[in-house]
């Protein structure tokens, strides 16, 4: 059984940096193929892709997002952590992380999805 | 604005075929395969479609998709009350990133 979930924290102050961590279980980024990406969704508004990493390392970003975003992998631990520099109000959204498996033809293929997590950008 | 254009909203009575159209360009679609998310608000979007038409193990059949050069569908038939969700599409990009339709509220009248 393939699970993801999303931790940290739950309101960060403007021009803070956002800290997310995926920790996952029931599959391996040792694995070829396989990747773990964030999305996210702001209130009332559509899903919006992040980031992704795959198990060779190889990184891609939102080119809207690529100067704040930064995503990184601990194998070893089954995570993957997503970092936001200088947040903003309107960066406040449910961010999920989700696995691609290793058969994915695309960086937009996420098998699983983990519950997400509400973050809230205030001062 | 997002890359790829959905209609805002799609309705149907139970039993119908409801269709949803997401276009995009060249560099997405025209390019690259298509995905398909249902997303109840508050849960995790759950995978409908991957690689344009193919359906993951535990998706109805009375879920397709289909592509035609820049664009893609998603066919909903029999449509149930429970089919009541936001439905996004999804490719990549050729600027090596991936983007998200606008989503399409669908409503089971």
């Amino acid at each position: 059984q393939i699970t993801l979930k999303e931790s940290g924290p739950t309101l960060v102050r403007p021009t803070q940096t956002l800290t997310l961590t995926c920790t996952f279980s029931g599959f391996s980024l040792y694995t070829g193929g396989v990747g773990v990406g964030w999305i996210r969704q702001p209130p009332g508004k559509a899903l919006e892709w992040l980031a992704i990493i795959y198990w060779d390392d190889d990184k891609r970003y939102s080119p809207s997002l690529k100067t704040r975003l930064t995503i990184t992998k601990d194998t070893s631990q089954s995570q993957v952590v997503l970092t936001l520099t200088n947040v903003d109000p309107v960066d406040t959204a449910t961010y999920y992380c989700g696995q691609r498996p290793s058969f994915a033809v695309s960086g937009t293929h996420f098998h699983n999805w983990g519950q997400g997590t509400l973050v809230t950008v205030s001062s | 604005q997002s890359v790829l254009t959905q209609p805002p909203s799609a309705s149907g009575t139970p039993g119908q075929t409801v269709i949803i159209s997401c276009s995009g360009s060249t560099s997405n679609i025209g390019s690259h395969s298509v995905d398909w998310y249902q997303h109840f608000p508050g849960t995790a979007p759950k995978l409908l479609i991957y690689k344009n038409d193919q359906r993951p193990s535990g998706v109805p059949d009375r879920f397709s998709g289909s592509k035609s050069g820049t664009s893609a569908s998603l066919a909903i038939g029999r449509l149930r009350s429970e089919d009541e969700a936001d439905y996004y599409c999804a490719a990549w990009d050729d600027n090596l990133s991936g983007v998200f339709g606008g989503g399409t509220k669908l409503t089971v009248l």
